[in-house]
């Protein structure tokens, strides 16, 4: 079965550009959640989406949209890039279970660089 | 503030030695998780803790829970050079829904 699937691997932009990112979840998911990972540092949580409705919001600017597709696929938009926008951008899919325990399985990423 | 503390954030040992990091909050955790990443790749899930006080075993690495769900341990026994990555910790505290890692603890282990 194919995990998590991120598009494109890496990206460069200039700032003040606009861009967008994708994310295939693991069949089956409806779940797919967002993470901005700076080097050095953790994951940190952008955005959580299930069927399609956002779910949880991290704490980052406006310039930070997302949305989820009817087939679970989700798109990350980034307005006016800024130099700290430069990060590798990770994108999880879940699957809430019973026992509330939900799994997050990540895809490789999309390294993005601001010049 | 940092919601998880890891420590130590960076570790260098020889192949054989044993190792523990350290994952702490002074937040409920309803579980804990700790991943393993490696360069250019997302995390990996190792183990989810669930319990109290639960210990988990995965080969020669050993996952403990704290009794109050506020920390959480991973000890590697007779570490090998393929335990090099970035171990991370994470979680979902009590009162909220957002998946929170730690800053991580970058292993190196050479021969």
């Amino acid at each position: 079965d194919a995990g998590v699937t991120q598009s494109p691997t890496h990206l460069i932009k200039t700032r003040g550009q606009h861009v967008t990112l994708r994310c295939s979840p693991i069949s089956g998911h409806k779940s797919v959640s967002w993470y901005q990972q700076v080097l050095g540092q953790g994951p940190q949580f952008i955005f959580q989406y299930y069927e399609k409705e956002e779910r949880g919001r991290g704490n980052f600017p406006d310039r930070f949209s997302a949305r989820q597709f009817p087939n679970y696929s989700s798109e990350l938009n980034v307005n006016a890039l800024l130099l700290g926008d430069s990060a590798l951008y990770l994108c999880a899919s879940s699957q809430p279970s019973t026992g509330g325990i939900e799994t997050q399985y990540f895809g490789p990423g999309t390294r993005l660089l601001v010049l | 503030t940092q919601l998880l503390e890891q420590s130590p954030q960076f570790l260098s040992i020889q192949e054989g030695e044993n190792l523990t990091v350290y994952c702490n909050s002074s937040s409920v955790f309803s579980s804990l998780q700790w991943y393993r990443q490696e360069p250019g790749e997302g995390p990996v899930l190792l183990v989810t803790v669930v319990t109290g006080g639960e210990v988990k075993k995965l080969k020669r690495l050993t996952f403990q829970f704290g009794d109050a769900r506020k920390d959480s341990s991973l000890h590697i026994t007779a570490a090998q050079t393929g335990d090099t990555g970035l171990y991370l910790c994470a979680g979902v505290p009590q009162a909220g829904t957002a998946l929170i890692f730690g800053k991580g603890t970058t292993l190196s282990v050479s021969s």
